[in-house]
């Protein structure tokens, strides 16, 4: 059964530190998604990651997939309010199209 | 992408009663999901609606308690039936976009509904 593990769940940082949320999954997958929440809103599309080695940046974002490690990193640079939101992993199970979701990682950035 | 709609957006409904919500796209897709999100938690998957199949329901969601339709390629209801306060949740549709390699998925503004 794939398993997806975000930490940390909860990160309250200062506006232009770096930080990495992580996403460990159980077995192998094609693809990996993240996703942004902000409070109250549905959530949005960040990256797809596709194959091992992938990286891809958005701004002060950026993620990157270790197939063999199972891991995903999103990567903070220089953290601005406007990022803060909740963050959600999930990884396709290769079964019915379905993706596992990891429990999210809640970032507050203050000014 | 996909543009997704859904309404209603909100309601405050009494213990017992039904709630259908509905689910528009802006374009065909095969794939449409129905998703639980309760305050603070990740998205759980209720079921999958396929046009012209009977949804596939996870473990611990009933048809009976969820029943879903899905008459075409753009459209899909989830009815939340005899309603108990642990109902109360958003209730996110989503649709997979199969377009170049992605297979993204994308997400409905949601319906946060009240139990009371």
């Amino acid at each position: 059964e794939l398993k997806v593990e975000q930490n940390p769940l909860f990160l309250s940082m200062q506006e232009g530190k770096n930080y990495t949320i992580y996403c460990n999954y159980s077995t192998t997958s094609d693809r990996l998604y993240w996703y942004r929440q902000d409070p109250g809103k549905s959530l949005e599309s960040l990256f797809v990651l596709l194959s091992n080695g992938a990286v891809k940046q958005e701004g002060r974002l950026m993620a990157s997939l270790d197939t063999k490690a199972r891991l995903s990193t999103l990567h903070i640079t220089a953290a601005v309010h406007d990022l803060s939101a909740t963050y959600f992993c999930a990884v396709d199970s290769r079964s019915n199209y379905q993706l596992i979701w990891g429990a999210g990682t809640k970032l507050i950035i203050k000014p | 992408s996909a543009v997704i709609s859904q309404k209603p957006s909100r309601d405050i409904c009494q213990r017992g009663t039904s709630l259908t919500i509905q689910c528009q796209v802006d374009s065909q897709v095969t794939m449409m999901f129905w998703y639980r999100q309760q305050p603070g938690q990740s998205l759980t998957l209720i079921a999958t609606a396929n046009q012209g199949s009977e949804a596939t329901y996870e473990s611990g969601f009933v048809i009976d308690k969820f029943p879903i339709s899905r008459p075409n390629l753009t459209f899909s209801t989830l009815t939340v039936s005899n309603m108990s306060p642990e109902d109360s949740s958003i209730y996110l549709c989503s649709v997979e976009a199969r377009d170049t390699l992605y297979n993204e998925q994308f997400f409905g503004p949601g319906t946060r509904l009240t139990v009371l």
